[in-house]
C-alpha cells in the first residue's frame, strides 16, 4: 500500500477557486466512494471536511466540495478565504477494512 | 461536544515500547456507534493510519505495522491505548487518536491535538 499522491503546494487570491487532487488507484480512490478530506491547522486537531467522496458534515462551509473521477479525488475551495490556509489531506478507504491517507497538500492564500 | 485527549512519555528509547492512551469525552466507546484509531505523521510526512478498535475488543491494523502494534480499549475509564514495541527513530512522530466512523464508512470525524513523540536514546 502507497500513499496518495497529493500536490505538495497549491496557492490561490482571495475570492478565487482552487483544487486539490488526490490520486491513488483502483485498489482504492478508484474503487471505493469513500474519500475524506480534512484540513489541519498546524498544532491543532485535523478538521474532517469532506466524507464519503462529496458529503460535508454539519458546520463545514459549502465553498468546500468533492469529487472523484476515476483514481483520482478532487477537493475544492470557492471563494478562498484567509482562514482557508492549512494543510489538506485525503484519504480513502483501500479495502481489508484498511485507509490510506494522501502526503498533504498547503494551501497559501496569497 | 466530543472532545480527544492523547497522553504518555515524549521520549521513547529505541528498541522500547511506545504507550499511549486516549481519553474520550462527550461520547462513550461502549455505546458502539464507533470504532476509535490512532493516526501518526513523521516530521514533514503526511499522515498514516496505524490501527482501530472497537468496543467490544476487535481490531484492524496497518499491515506494515501489525505485527508491533497492539489497540486497546478501556470501557470503564472511556479510554483506547496504543502500543508499539521495538521502536526506531523511524517511529518519532507525531501521534493522533480519532474517532473512526469505521465499517462502510471509514472516515475520522473527531481528533485529538497530536501528542509529539521522540524516539532516541
Amino acid at each position: 500500500q502507497s500513499a496518495l499522491t497529493q500536490p505538495a503546494s497549491v496557492s490561490g487570491s482571495p475570492g478565487q477557486s482552487i483544487t486539490i487532487s488526490c490520486t491513488g488507484t483502483s485498489s482504492d480512490v478508484g474503487t471505493y466512494n469513500l474519500v475524506s478530506w480534512y484540513q489541519h491547522h498546524p498544532g491543532k486537531a485535523p478538521k474532517l471536511m469532506i466524507y464519503e467522496g462529496s458529503k460535508r458534515p454539519s458546520g463545514v462551509s459549502n465553498r468546500f466540495s468533492g469529487s472523484k473521477s476515476g483514481n483520482t479525488a478532487s477537493l475544492t475551495i470557492s471563494g478562498l478565504q484567509a482562514e482557508d490556509e492549512a494543510d489538506y489531506y485525503c484519504c480513502s478507504y483501500a479495502g481489508s477494512s484498511t485507509v490510506l491517507f494522501g502526503g498533504g497538500t498547503e494551501l497559501t492564500v496569497l | 461536544q466530543v472532545q480527544l485527549q492523547e497522553s504518555g512519555p515524549g521520549l521513547v528509547k529505541p528498541s522500547q515500547t511506545l504507550s499511549l492512551t486516549c481519553t474520550v469525552s462527550g461520547d462513550s466507546i461502549s455505546s458502539g456507534s464507533y470504532y476509535w484509531s490512532w493516526i501518526r505523521q513523521p516530521a514533514g510526512e503526511g499522515l498514516e493510519w496505524i490501527g482501530r478498535v472497537y468496543t467490544s475488543g476487535s481490531t484492524n491494523y496497518i499491515p506494515s505495522l501489525k505485527s508491533r502494534v497492539t489497540i486497546s480499549v478501556d470501557t470503564s475509564k472511556n479510554q483506547f491505548s496504543l502500543k508499539l514495541s521495538s521502536v526506531t527513530a523511524a517511529d518519532t512522530a507525531v501521534y493522533y487518536c480519532a474517532r473512526d466512523r469505521g465499517s462502510g464508512w471509514y472516515y475520522f470525524d473527531y481528533w485529538g491535538q497530536g501528542t509529539l513523540v521522540t524516539v532516541s536514546s
